[in-house]
């Protein structure tokens, strides 16, 4: 069955680039996505890849996609303490349901 | 409206009563899904709409789950006989277009007691 992982922590210091890494098992997989949940609050979608895509920038945010090792990373540059949260990849096929995985909490530290 | 409006944003309930959850999407959206969130986990896909009919609801753990949304805008999760095991965040999204992301709501927290 379709099934998305990502390491549990962690840790940066602020200033340094955070990367967050997932895998996923969908091959037919479409979108792949990155959300941003803070404390009490619902997810917010900070950047999408489409499958044919290897890579995508948006501002401090930078999404790698290996399809062939179904490997998706985020990569922010310059990590503030605004951006402690927990980090979720998902996945989706055409317009289907998102399969997310278990996040990744990320703590910066001053 | 604005963005996507959950109510309430927390409900306690005791077991074995029935309960709903009330999901307001982005006015012009017509997909429309529902999640719930357990404590440290990802959100698990329970049913998406498709303008007024469920396009999928394999997600829906059993038949005590059902959801409807008649006028293809406003949703309802209706949960009936709640067991402990239901407590979680309960979270709506919606989406305009394929591949555009989708907007969740800020969920409602239920608690059975």
């Amino acid at each position: 069955g379709e099934d998305v992982e990502q390491s549990l922590f962690l840790s940066v210091r602020e200033g340094d680039s955070s990367v967050i890494n997932c895998t996923y098992t969908d091959s037919s997989s479409t979108y792949l996505y990155w959300y941003k949940q803070e404390p009490g609050a619902g997810l917010q979608l900070l950047t999408y890849i489409f499958s044919n895509m290897d890579m995508k920038q948006d501002q401090r945010l930078t999404v790698l996609l290996n399809k062939k090792d179904k490997h998706l990373s985020l990569r922010i540059a310059d990590t503030q303490t605004g951006d402690s949260a927990i980090y979720f990849c998902a996945e989706s096929h055409n317009t289907d349901k998102l399969i997310f995985g278990t996040g990744t909490r990320l703590q910066v530290f001053p | 409206g604005a963005g996507v409006s959950q109510t309430p944003s927390n409900k306690v309930t005791e077991k074995g009563k029935y309960v709903e959850l009330r999901c307001d999407p982005i006015s012009g959206h017509t997909a429309l899904y529902w999640y719930r969130q357990s404590l440290g986990q990802g959100p698990e896909f329970l049913i998406y709409f498709q303008g007024t009919g469920a396009a999928d609801d394999s997600g829906l753990p059993n038949d005590r789950f059902f959801a409807v949304r008649p006028e293809g805008s406003v949703s309802t999760l209706k949960i009936q006989r709640t067991e402990r095991g239901d407590s979680a965040v309960y979270l709506c999204a919606s989406s305009s277009s394929p591949g555009a992301g989708y907007t969740f709501g800020s969920g409602t927290r239920l608690t059975v007691v």
